[in-house]
């Protein structure tokens, strides 16, 4: 299997645009988690799905913030509009059935706001 | 507030000798507690579970304990090597289903030969 699949790796883009972030989890994996990575706030979860179903959108920093999985190969994070401090490195993880609950993180997509 | 601290941010010690992190936590009642190792510019990735009445876990180099009392986890690497070098981040399993995790800030350890 390839993993996590994540793109794009880097995005950069201008105040005010929209950003999509897009995460192919691995094959068979029910849960998928969005993170939120910067230096002074550390590894935040944003939202996660079981079986393509948001299940906990509290960590979704604002209204700006959507996202999205239509089906269980998919799911993308929509940033609309874009400010600086959304600059940040976004993981996406997924999680099937284990006994150790582990999550495997995609290699990240590094977002700069300008 | 609920806060999950670890030890420090950086660590730095001699190859061979057994590094040591810690992960206090407060006002959480976690279901397990995990570690994950991250690399710059990379995702985590998982090494170890221990769950919420085990004391202890061992993988090869790799210790893990849990004092659910002192709600503390101790994480060593016994004989380091420079390869060890890394951010060592935990994680408390939290929720019904302890499907979400939520992790601590890390700490940055370095293993210099």
């Amino acid at each position: 299997d390839a993993g996590v699949i994540q793109s794009p790796r880097h995005e950069v883009t201008e105040m005010g645009q929209e950003v999509t972030l897009r995460c192919k989890p691995i094959s068979g994996h029910d849960y998928l988690f969005w993170y939120r990575q910067t230096m002074m706030r550390g590894l935040e979860l944003l939202i996660y799905f079981n079986n393509n179903v948001p299940i906990d959108d509290s960590g979704m920093p604002e209204d700006r913030f959507s996202a999205k999985m239509p089906n269980a190969s998919f799911s993308t994070l929509k940033i609309q509009p874009s400010e600086p401090r959304d600059s940040a490195v976004y993981f996406c993880a997924s999680k099937g059935r284990s006994t150790y609950n582990e999550q495997f993180f995609g290699p990240g997509t590094r977002l700069t706001v300008l | 507030s609920q806060k999950i601290e670890q030890n420090s941010e950086a660590l730095n010690i001699q190859e061979g000798k057994t590094a040591t992190l810690t992960c206090n936590y407060t006002n959480y009642s976690p279901a397990y507690l995990q570690w994950y190792r991250q690399d710059p510019g990379r995702g985590p990735v998982f090494l170890l579970l221990i769950r919420e009445n085990e004391k202890e876990k061992r993988k090869e180099r790799l210790k893990v304990t849990f004092d659910t009392t002192l709600k503390q986890s101790l994480f060593h690497i016994t004989a380091s090597q420079p390869a060890d070098s890394a951010t060592y981040l935990c994680a408390l399993g939290l929720g019904g289903s302890a499907s979400k995790i939520i992790f601590g800030s890390g700490t940055r350890l370095s293993i210099r030969p």
